[in-house]
């Protein structure tokens, strides 16, 4: 079975600029989670969504947006691209909202310039 | 004061050593706890949830002392593969996961 998959895989854009970045659930899974890690950081957490619908909201700014489509799959959107926004981005997906098991995508890798 | 705190290493250790990697947490209300295991330029994947009664996998033991909000990592007889980041993950009432910035491990031949 494919794992969350990603993409793109790496992505340079200019401050100032929109971002979109894509993430594709396992299979079955319901719920999708979106990380922002910093070089050096744990990653923090931005959104989750389940059923389509935000379940959760981590601290970032309303730059950030994002949305969960019928087939589960998720798009997150940055606007207004700083310089602080580089980061490696990660999806994780899980079956139902609150299960204990996540499993992360491989992220993409975002340069702000 | 950060929700998940680590020491960020480096811990550089021979093989076959003993390491323990030590983690706090400021919500005391948090219900679930687990470590996960960070690879260069790899996604996270998680190593074990931890348990009040303390659980062991292989050569990995983790330990939970909710009474000080601490959690525990023991990796015996350390193997080169070992080498990762060890993110502490703590997850409370709400549906969101809360890592801590990471132990970095170095097993040397």
């Amino acid at each position: 079975d494919a794992g969350v998959t990603q993409s793109p895989t790496h992505l340079i854009k200019t401050r100032g600029q929109h971002v979109t970045l894509r993430c594709s659930p396992i299979s079955g899974h319901k719920s999708v989670s979106w990380y922002q890690q910093v070089l050096g950081q744990g990653p923090q957490f931005i959104f989750q969504y389940y059923e389509k619908e935000e379940r959760g909201r981590g601290n970032f700014p309303d730059r950030f947006s994002a949305r969960q489509f019928p087939n589960y799959s998720s798009e997150l959107n940055v606007n207004a691209l700083l310089l602080g926004d580089s980061a490696l981005y990660l999806c994780a997906s899980s079956f139902f909202q609150g299960e204990e098991t996540q499993y992360f995508g491989p992220g993409t890798r975002l340069l702000v310039l | 004061r950060k929700e998940v705190e680590q020491d960020p290493g480096p811990f550089n250790v021979p093989e076959g050593a003993t390491v323990a990697f030590n983690c706090t947490y400021s919500n005391s209300a948090s219900q679930s706890f687990f470590w996960y295991r960070q690879d260069c330029r790899k996604e996270p994947k998680l190593l074990m949830s931890v348990y009040s009664s303390g659980n062991e996998d292989g050569r990995f033991t983790a330990q939970l002392n909710r009474a000080s909000q601490y959690i525990s990592l023991l990796i015996r007889d350390s193997k080169l593969s070992d080498s990762a980041t060890y993110l502490c993950v703590v997850k409370g009432n709400g549906q969101n996961f809360v890592f801590g910035p990471g132990t970095r491990l170095s097993v040397l031949p």
